[in-house]
């Protein structure tokens, strides 16, 4: 069963560092991974997507994706207390548009 | 960016009664959209994927003649609860992909349902 799967935290961080979200996957034939942030109460709002390896930088967030190694994390500079929420990494089932999310991993900036 | 609303944000209902929701996408035409639930601190289940003209493919476990959904156009998807139950009071939320080709969801802010 392909499986996406991500520490569920809390990861506690303080305000300005650098947050990093972990996500591995199971699936080797996964072409584009996404990253979601969902506020408590409300829906998954798109941060950023990904489809090649390396690194790619969007502000204050940068993924990164090993596809060798079955990982893409999600880093975010500076962070601020609204940065404060459950992040969802989400990855295309092969050769379907539906998403495996993984667990979420809710993130607290300390002020 | 790609908008997709959702209505009713809230509805309480009583045991027995049909809810519908509506998914609209607001700037682009979507020929697939997908409903998804949430109960509190889990993660989003999906329910079915909708797609413009054809009939529902609902995921295993889910009972399509109580979540009857219609994708009647491309830009609006909708989503009845017929016979709500108390346990069916959940986060219902909507995506949609903004083209054909494409995989990146886009969601609705979702609908917060009550049943009493």
């Amino acid at each position: 069963q392909k499986e996406v799967e991500q520490n569920s935290g809390p990861l506690s961080v303080p305000e300005g560092a650098i947050a990093s979200l972990n996500c591995t996957y199971s699936d080797r034939g996964s072409q584009s991974f996404f990253w979601y942030r969902q506020y408590s109460g409300k829906s998954p709002e798109l941060i950023m997507f990904i489809y090649s390896n390396g690194d790619k930088e969007d502000g204050r967030f940068t993924a990164q994706l090993n596809k060798a190694s079955q990982y893409v994390s999600l880093l975010i500079r500076d962070s601020q207390p609204s940065d404060s929420a459950t992040y969802l990494c989400a990855v295309p089932s092969s050769g379907t548009y539906k998403y495996i999310f993984g667990t979420g991993t809710r993130l607290k900036v300390l002020a | 960016g790609a908008v997709v609303s959702q209505h009713p944000s809230r509805v309480i209902c009583k045991s027995g009664t049909s809810v519908k929701i509506e998914c609209r996408s607001l700037d682009f035409q979507a020929t697939t959209m997908f409903w998804y639930r949430q109960f509190p601190k889990q993660s989003l289940m999906l329910m079915a994927t909708s797609n413009e003209g054809s009939k529902a493919t609902y995921e295993q476990g889910v009972e399509k003649d109580k979540f009857l959904i219609n994708h009647a156009s491309l830009t609006l998807s909708t989503l009845t609860v017929t016979s709500a139950h108390p346990e069916d009071s959940s986060f219902y939320i909507c995506s949609a992909l903004t083209a054909k080709g494409t995989d990146t969801q886009y969601f609705g802010p979702g609908t917060r349902l009550t049943v009493l």
